[in-house]
């Protein structure tokens, strides 16, 4: 069955760096478009990026534009999210969700990963 | 880059149906057929409900419809269940520039 899996969170200071990765398994990875999403504790859903199949095609939110980087490995089934200058509001579950696709909506979700950004 | 505009509470009794709204603009919601819905309950996962402003995906019941005129998505919950409680995301494209917005969820209470 799908399945995605996230690590790499933890705790971190502001101004510092993180490295996010996804595995995936139970489907033909290279074959769906992948998004990170993350919500802080006790807030909504708020979309961070997106890659495209074969990783040509990123998107970002303002928010993270110029500071978080999305990649993929389509042969070690794996996403990134590389996090850097982080500062303590990117403090949050990061999930990472594959695309239903060519649908622009997530269908699988992993059970995320916490990211704390505090001195 | 602003959210997109949910109510932040609905109700209804069992057997009721709810709607919940979803207020963009010309450049998200009302410019693209990729509205989604979901839903989330309290430490769990979010689940796709609605895709493409109507579609379900397999295993949503039927009693869960999306709509969407001009600027403004709509999910409605027909037949409201005790689990049909939890709170409510919807998600529109925005462009290439922008990616994706999420709107600020809903908290469907069933009374």
């Amino acid at each position: 069955q799908v399945q995605l899996v996230e690590s790499g969170g933890g705790v971190v200071q502001p101004g510092r760096s993180l490295r996010l990765s996804c595995v995936a398994s139970g489907f033909t990875f290279s074959r769906h478009e992948m998004h990170w999403v993350r919500q802080a504790p006790g807030k909504g859903l708020q979309y961070m990026a997106f890659i495209s199949y074969d990783g040509s095609r990123k998107m970002y939110a303002d928010s993270v534009r110029g500071r978080f980087t999305v990649s993929r490995d389509n042969v070690k089934n794996t996403l990134f999210l590389q996090m850097d200058s982080l500062r303590s509001e990117d403090t949050a579950v990061y999930y990472c969700g594959r695309d239903l696709t060519d649908t622009y909506s997530i269908d699988y979700w992993g059970p995320g990963t916490l990211v704390t950004v505090s001195s | 880059q602003s959210a997109l505009t949910q109510p932040p509470s609905a109700s209804g009794s069992p057997g009721q149906s709810v709607t919940i709204s979803c207020t963009g603009t010309s450049s998200d919601v009302g410019a693209y057929n990729y509205v989604s819905w979901y839903q989330q309950h309290p430490g769990k996962v979010p689940k796709l409900m609605i895709y493409e402003v109507t579609k379900r995906p397999s295993g949503v019941p039927d009693r869960f419809s999306g709509s969407k005129s001009g600027n403004t998505a709509s999910l409605t919950v027909s037949g409201l269940q005790a689990e049909d409680e939890a709170d409510y995301y919807c998600s529109s494209f925005a462009g290439s520039n922008i990616g994706w917005l999420f709107g600020g969820g809903t908290k469907l209470t069933v009374l």
